[in-house]
């Protein structure tokens, strides 16, 4: 069974504060993890697909790592703005042998972030 | 460059009764996923189009169907409704099922 989970599920800090959170997941036949934004009343919106093991991204104040043979993704908010609250969702697709590229997602619960002005 | 549109936005049903939901992908993507999101909850993944069939499936009853056109878009049709199956469905589409989602704004069923 493949399980994936964030912590923590919510997390409340102050505008100028910067913050992380974890994304874990099974490392055998890793594939890729994806991070994604949703804000309220939006579609989600995808932040980053990270394949490597020690991938290191960013866009803008966010960044994040991937450790593929421990099981972790880090998710890093420089400097939190109010704007940067919304639920942050990782995903993995399946560990399916010989799936190509036809894999479902398998998604945590997200982790809710409250910047507060 | 239209992302993905759904419809419709909101509606209301009553238990026992049916409902589409459609989807058009974003413009280059040829595979089309369905979820659920209930309450406190993360996406549930429902079923994966691709080629006009059915890929992959999540842990949904047979209630839950869907059909995916030549033109890449999808619905998700669901029959005999529950109050359980009240939620929001998004759809979203890819170029290959595990590459980055394009999710549309979702549609909020309320089943009475």
């Amino acid at each position: 069974i493949l399980n994936v989970e964030q912590s923590p599920q919510s997390l409340h800090v102050q505008e100028g504060d910067s913050t992380n959170f974890t994304c874990s997941f099974p490392s055998s036949n890793f594939y890729a993890l994806h991070w994604y934004r949703w804000e309220t009343a939006k579609s989600p919106e995808a932040l980053f697909v990270m394949t490597l093991n020690g991938d290191e991204k960013k866009k803008g104040r966010i960044s994040a790592t991937l450790n593929t043979k421990e099981g972790y993704s880090y998710l890093y908010i420089k400097g939190s703005q109010p704007e940067d609250s919304a639920t942050y969702l990782c995903a993995q697709p399946a560990p399916i042998e010989n799936a190509g590229n036809n894999r479902k997602l398998i998604w945590g619960l997200g982790t809710s972030l409250a910047v507060n002005p | 460059d239209a992302g993905v549109t759904q419809s419709p936005t909101h509606l209301i049903k009553t238990r026992g009764q049916q409902v589409t939901l459609r989807c058009s992908p974003k413009s280059g993507h040829d595979t089309v996923s369905w979820y659920q999101q209930a309450l406190g909850q993360g996406p549930q993944f429902i079923f994966q189009y691709y080629e006009e069939e059915e890929r992959q499936r999540g842990n949904f009853p047979d209630r839950f169907s869907g059909h995916q056109f030549p033109n890449y878009s999808s619905e998700l049709n669901v029959n005999a409704l529950l109050l359980g199956d009240s939620a929001l469905y998004l759809c979203a589409s890819s170029l290959g099922g595990a590459n980055v989602l394009t999710f549309g704004a979702g549609s909020r069923l309320t089943v009475l």
